[in-house]
């Protein structure tokens, strides 16, 4: 099983700032990495898919970088709608999920 | 609207069943995988089952495996998971997601609530 580390566990950030979100795997995988959005008592969304593609209609302020076994999350500048809960996940060897980044309002 | 209505949740006793639905509507189901996913109350997300489009390919986690069956029906537009022998820790949320992204899940149910507990 493919492990996913995300750090830090929790973020926090004023609106304006730069947030940088890490997901680190168990082994490599072939970019096959995602990241999701959850904010309290909804589903998740997703934000970005094979590591650097944006889905439709997430703001470009959102980008993601990485590969191998690193991979990064940036939010270039922190809306108020963005602090929430964020997930990394990989569909290379079946799927699993990151534990997890809370971004907080400082 | 594309939308996905998860169904079936409940209270149900240890080593009891439920079988849980989610509906499609608003995009094309056939020719998308599907997944189940649970979160575990004030815990992150946890991946349990993945059946293809044709339903030729099925993935379970082995949290489940051999107590929970996916399975689909494209005429009807729905998703479906058997779980059996339940126990305490099977207790989450269960959303539906579609892998409408290159097989990343681009759409998600609301979910439904389901609590195993004597």
């Amino acid at each position: 099983e493919i492990v996913l580390t995300q750090s830090p566990t929790t973020l926090s950030l004023s609106p304006g700032e730069r947030a940088t979100l890490s997901c680190r795997a168990s082994q490599s995988l072939s970019n096959y990495l995602a990241w999701y959005q959850q904010k309290p008592g909804q589903a998740p969304r997703l934000l970005i898919y094979d590591a650097s593609k944006r889905a439709t209609g997430i703001p470009d302020r959102f980008s993601g970088s990485g590969s191998g076994t690193d991979f990064t999350l940036t939010i270039s500048s922190l809306e108020p709608e963005d602090f929430a809960v964020y997930y990394c996940q990989q569909r290379d060897k079946l799927c699993t999920f990151g534990q997890g980044t809370k971004v907080e309002v400082k | 609207e594309v939308q996905l209505v998860e169904s079936g949740g409940g209270l149900v006793q240890p080593g009891g069943s439920l079988r849980l639905s989610c509906a499609a509507s608003g995009f094309t189901f056939s020719p998308f995988g599907m997944n189940w996913v649970r979160q575990a109350p004030g815990k992150g997300l946890e991946w349990v089952s993945y059946i293809s489009s044709d339903s030729s390919t099925i993935y379970y986690a082995d949290s489940v495996k051999g107590r929970f069956t996916i399975s689909r029906d494209n005429v009807k537009n729905s998703l479906h998971l058997q779980m059996n022998s339940l126990r305490a820790e099977d207790t989450a949320v269960y959303y539906c997601a579609s892998g409408t992204y290159n097989y990343y899940m681009g759409v998600w149910g609301k979910g439904t609530t389901v609590t195993v507990s004597s």
